[in-house]
């Protein structure tokens, strides 16, 4: 079975552009949640999306958004980029049920953002 | 909302038992503990979860305490390779916090 896979691996962009990255969930998996690490904050959750529904989010300015679609893939995009949104993004599926907080967490690899 | 404290940094001899200590005295009745652990630049890996009772799989001891206000992971013989940042989460994993750095020494 696959594992959570996550596009690009790398990424470079500018003060103000916007960026768009991508993360397909294991199979059958409908739940896909997105994460922010820095060095000085740690994992910080920005949001959770539940068969193409947001249905938890984070403490994060609207500059940062997502989707689900059909198919479960997602996709997060941060507008006007700023040089602290510089981070590994990460992404997580799993097979928890609509209203369920539990069940694992499975991990891709990650995105890495540069911001000059 | 629910919240975990758990120490920055520990260190562990090789072979030997390595305990890490979450508190997460907030938590809800239905809430299970969860922890994870990060290598490197990777994404975090499932360890092992509990609600109520002491729990065990190949990778991991979780012990509970009776009043669910805090637990401990037990890695019963560390290796170098157990070297990584361990995460304990409650509430589905919206709160991750800034785990512990364990170190396991030769």
């Amino acid at each position: 079975k696959a594992g959570v896979t996550q596009t690009p691996r790398y990424l470079i962009k500018t003060r103000g552009q916007q960026v768009t990255l991508s993360c397909s969930p294991i199979s059958g998996h409908r739940s896909v949640s997105w994460y922010q690490q820095t060095p000085g904050q740690g994992l910080q959750f920005l949001f959770e999306y539940f068969s193409e529904t947001q249905r938890n989010k984070g403490n994060f300015p609207g500059r940062f958004s997502g989707r689900q679609f059909s198919n479960s893939r997602s996709e997060m995009n941060v507008s006007t980029l700023e040089l602290g949104d510089s981070a590994l993004y990460l992404c997580a599926s799993s097979n928890r049920d609509r209203g369920s907080t539990t069940g694992k967490l499975f991990f891709g690899s990650g995105t890495q953002l540069s911001v000059l | 909302d629910a919240k975990t404290t758990q120490p920055p940094s520990m260190d562990c001899a090789e072979g030997r038992a390595a305990n890490l200590p979450c508190n997460h005295s907030t938590i809800s009745g239905n809430e299970y503990v969860y922890w994870y652990r990060q290598i490197h630049s990777q994404g975090p890996q499932y360890i092992i979860h509990g609600l109520k009772n002491n729990e065990t799989n190949e990778m991991a001891s979780l012990i509970i305490t009776e009043d669910r206000k805090s637990s401990t992971l037990i890695l019963p013989h560390a290796t170098l390779r157990d070297t990584a940042v361990y995460y304990c989460i409650v509430r589905g994993g919206m709160r991750f916090g800034a785990g512990t750095r364990l170190t396991v020494k030769p």
